[in-house]
């Protein structure tokens, strides 16, 4: 059974930093591609961050590069995302969302439910 | 940036035909994906490289795609469509995943 569990979600002060995870399990983490995506309260789908399959190649939004830093463990079947200096429009259900390696354009073949992150003071 | 335009609704009647586009400007010669959300869940991809459907999905949903707009159709529409819809595109000239605005199916 495909699992994609995110975690580290919370309520963080603007200019504070966040760390989420994604604990995948049910095929293999090392054959597919992984991205998080972003949705604000009530607002449609926006990708984040996207890193290849063997974690050499990572690509950014515009709105978070330099901020927001993609990583994962392939031992742990574990994606990660550093959020640093976070503002309000960060606030969002994050989601971590994989694609089976080999094809740039792939769809993403699986999701995980989410993970709110709130950024306020 | 490439941006992906899609209407921010559609209604139709149980029984009839639901399209919604997803307009763009290479969309012709992209390979644009299509998902299915709904509230509180995570989403689910319906259509795949424009016209493939994952196993699982009805035949009733088709997909086209040519000129400046990719389709979503949804024939014989059910209460249970109802749901918000986005298309995607990897955007070969920035390498950046790119997704539409969403429409929200409302089935009346």
């Amino acid at each position: 059974q495909v699992q994609l569990v995110e975690t580290g979600g919370g309520v963080v002060q603007p200019g504070r930093s966040l760390r989420l995870s994604c604990a995948v399990s049910g095929f293999t983490f090392s054959k597919y591609d992984m991205n998080w995506v972003r949705q604000a309260p009530g607002k449609g789908l926006e990708w984040v961050a996207a890193i290849t399959d063997d974690g050499i190649n990572k690509y950014y939004a515009d709105s978070v590069k330099g901020r927001l830093t993609i990583s994962r463990d392939n031992s742990k079947n574990m994606l990660s995302l550093q959020m640093n200096s976070l503002r309000a429009e960060d606030t969002a259900v994050y989601f971590c969302a994989g694609s089976r390696s080999g094809w740039s354009d792939r769809y993403f073949d699986y999701w995980g439910q989410g993970t709110l992150v709130t950024v306020s003071s | 940036s490439f941006v992906l335009t899609q209407p921010p609704s559609v209604s139709v009647a149980p029984g009839q035909t639901a399209s919604i586009t997803c307009g763009g400007n290479t969309i012709g010669s992209d390979s644009v994906h299509w998902y299915q959300q709904k509230p509180g869940q995570a989403p689910v991809v319906i259509m795949y490289y424009a016209t493939d459907r994952p196993s699982g999905i009805p035949e009733r949903l088709s997909g086209s795609n040519s000129g400046r707009t990719a389709t979503l159709t949804i024939s014989r529409v059910e209460a249970g469509d109802e749901a918000d819809y986005y298309c995607q595109v990897w955007d070969t000239s920035s390498d950046h995943w790119v997704f539409g605005g969403g429409t929200k199916l409302t089935v009346l």
